[in-house]
């Protein structure tokens, strides 16, 4: 059972304010991500991680940042929330080298609204 | 940079067979996956391709044409269930980093 978990599940917050959003992961995967998708449409990578220590801006411009201090958390922050940042957040795990490594494990996600 | 095209929508009877194709751009290509979410959920894995050819899970399929860069996903026997958004996503680069493409939005009528 892929166990992977994401708080809050809602969150209304606003403009100005500083947020986390937090991600964690019990299967020891290696690989975390952050995507942003608003309703109906893709998803944009914008934040993943290798391992611990390890993170990598994506594709797509964001003002955040995370950290990976330990291999099963993941948090984003949000140090200014905007009203263009209002979105559904979700995180996702892979596991290591070989067959199970294409498959990303996804969160329930976060949505959030800033006013 | 990596691009993924699919159509944006797809109208099936239930019960029939409907393919959803996806084509894409990028360097460093190592395999083409398939992922499905419902309105308001998280997506779910369906289905990964490495090598050229079909993949078969049970009522679903997908295939991989690499020298064309193009793959589809399969739906056999249609459910009112199987209504969903239906993502491609490839695994490309030194580390396998994946890109989604924009979305198939799957509607079963009756």
């Amino acid at each position: 059972e892929a166990d992977i978990y994401q708080t809050p599940r809602y969150l209304v917050i606003g403009t100005g304010k500083k947020i986390t959003l937090e991600c964690s992961q019990t299967m020891g995967h290696d690989k975390m991500y952050w995507y942003q998708q608003d309703p109906g449409m893709e998803l944009h990578l914008i934040h993943y991680s290798y391992g611990v220590n390890s993170t990598e801006k994506g594709d797509l411009s964001s003002e955040s940042t995370v950290s990976r201090i330990r291999t099963e958390h993941f948090p984003l922050t949000l140090e200014s929330a905007r009203p263009s940042h209002t979105s559904q957040y979700l995180c996702a795990s892979s596991g290591l080298a070989g067959d199970a490594e294409y498959e990303q494990y996804f969160g329930p996600g976060t949505r959030l609204t800033v006013t | 940079g990596q691009s993924l095209e699919q159509p944006s929508e797809v109208t099936a009877v239930e019960g029939a067979i409907v393919q959803i194709n996806c084509t894409y751009q990028t360097s460093g290509f190592y395999g083409l996956s398939w992922y499905q979410q419902h309105d308001g959920g998280a997506p779910t894995f369906l289905s990964y391709n490495a090598l050229d050819g079909l993949e078969e899970t049970g009522r679903f399929s997908s295939f991989l044409s690499r020298s064309d860069s193009y793959g589809y996903l399969l739906l056999q026997e249609l459910q009112m269930k199987d209504s969903a958004s239906y993502f491609c996503a490839v695994n490309s680069g030194g580390y396998q980093k994946v890109t989604f493409g924009t979305g198939t939005k799957l509607q079963v009528i009756p």
